[in-house]
């Protein structure tokens, strides 16, 4: 079994900051690793996804997570957010082998200032 | 264009009235499933299919029903709607390894 915590509920930064959204999981098997993308009203978008190969995963947005499997960690970072990228942001992990069921983190709502 | 397509995006209902939520997919995927979005949990899997009459329980299936008999559409049922499954709901469709592709969400008021 599988489980994620994100350890932010909420991130709160300016336009042109950094950002980083923690995710960290638990699995007794190898996983696939997601971060989905939740804009107000809308459904869920895969942001980025770690499947194999390189560690480190970018989006075409600017978003960028790195797979640190001695840290279980699959923390998400953009080094300068924009007013539209306020969103929910859902981790999610995936057993390589078996079941395709995704297991997902709490979210984390991220709110842009001007 | 390639898309899970849920139907309705929003239903207000009464306990106890019978309700189906439908979920239709385009892209010929194998694997359906539906989820439950409640603040601060997360999304939690209800049910899942693997292809054409193979359905599963997911975490948290009490008080639901699901059915494949065909491979692009997945409803899901509601027996006896109760105010605990008021809640944002998405189908979701892949392909064996790959990234699962959502709906738009219903949300679901239970009165």
């Amino acid at each position: 079994a599988q489980s994620v915590t994100q350890l932010d509920s909420q991130v709160p930064v300016f336009e042109e900051a950094p950002v980083e959204l923690r995710c960290n999981y638990s699995s007794s098997v190898s996983v696939y690793l997601f971060w989905y993308v939740q804009y107000p009203n809308q459904g869920l978008q895969l942001l980025l996804k770690y499947l194999s190969g390189s560690t480190l995963v970018e989006s075409i947005n600017g978003f960028e997570a790195e797979f640190n499997k001695s840290q279980t960690s699959f923390h998400l970072r953009k080094p300068s957010v924009h007013i539209s990228d306020t969103a929910e942001y859902f981790c999610a992990v995936r057993g390589i082998q078996g079941a395709q069921k995704l297991v997902f983190g709490q979210g984390t709502r991220l709110t842009i200032n001007p | 264009e390639a898309q899970v397509t849920q139907n309705p995006r929003y239903l207000i209902t009464v306990t106890g009235k019978k309700l189906t939520v439908t979920c239709s997919q385009n892209m010929n995927h194998e694997y359906m499933s539906w989820y439950r979005q409640d603040p601060g949990l997360g999304l939690r899997q209800i049910y899942y299919s693997m292809n054409v009459e193979v359905t599963d329980k997911g975490d948290v299936p009490e008080g639901y029903k699901v059915s494949r008999k065909e491979k692009r559409n997945f409803p899901l049922i509601l027996e006896s709607p109760s105010p605990n499954q008021t809640s944002l709901y998405f189908c979701a469709s892949n392909k064996q390894g790959s990234p699962l592709h959502f709906g738009n969400g219903t949300r679901l008021t239970v009165t």
